[in-house]
């Protein structure tokens, strides 16, 4: 079974402060992991994702995320928040060809 | 022109009609997907279609239907709609590779 759990359902920083936005996963095999983005009354877009190459993923807009299999997370981060960065963000996980499972949500807002 | 459309992109309707939310891309995927979004909940699985052949119930299937057309046309229907249903609705494609590639969404309110 697979199972994505994101920390914190809200998170603030503010203006030029580190973001890191928090996602543990279960998985019974080696797992596919994304970010997406959703930015206001629009549908989910890809940030980046993990397929078993290298772990530190970069993605798009600054972010990256690093794959650590014996903590099972997927954190993803940013060094430079910036105001356009205000959005709800979504961990997910799938095993190859299979469906997607998709964490909670984790809100962050940017404080100018 | 976006891959993947929904139509409508909102809608209000009462409880007890029937309601239909369509989906359609370009992207030439087999796989197609809906999902419901509720706040706190993420996205929750509804129906995914592997093919025009192939139809699979998700995580929360009790008072939806869906009917794969062709490859590119997936459709979501409310045979008679209820308050708790209403949502914010999406459609996604999937190569069954590495990736879901999502609609613009539907945000449907049951009154």
């Amino acid at each position: 079974a697979q199972s994505v759990t994101q920390l914190g359902s809200h998170v603030s920083v503010s203006e030029g402060a580190l973001v890191l936005l928090r996602c543990n996963y279960s998985s019974s095999v080696p797992p596919y992991l994304f970010w997406y983005v959703q930015y206001p009354n629009q549908g989910l877009q890809l940030l980046l994702k993990y397929t078993s190459a290298a772990t530190l993923v970069k993605g798009i807009n600054g972010f990256e995320a690093e794959f650590k299999k014996s903590e099972t997370s997927f954190h993803l981060t940013k060094p430079s928040a910036h105001m356009s960065d205000a959005a709800e963000y979504f961990c997910a996980v799938s095993e190859p060809g299979n469906q997607f499972y998709f964490g909670t949500g984790t809100s962050l807002t940017v404080i100018p | 022109d976006a891959d993947v459309t929904q139509t409508p992109r909102n809608r209000i309707t009462k409880t007890g009609k029937r309601i239909m939310l369509e989906c359609s891309q370009t992207k030439g995927h087999d796989r197609m997907y809906w999902y419901r979004q509720d706040p706190g909940l993420g996205l929750q699985l509804i129906y995914y279609s592997f093919d025009v052949k192939d139809i699979n119930k998700g995580e929360i299937s009790d008072g939806y239907s869906v009917s794969r057309q062709a490859q590119a046309k997936f459709s979501l229907s409310l045979e008679s709609a209820i308050p708790n249903q209403t949502a914010l609705y999406f459609c996604a494609t999937g190569n069954g590779v590495n990736e879901q590639f999502f609609g613009p969404g539907t945000r449907l309110t049951v009154l």
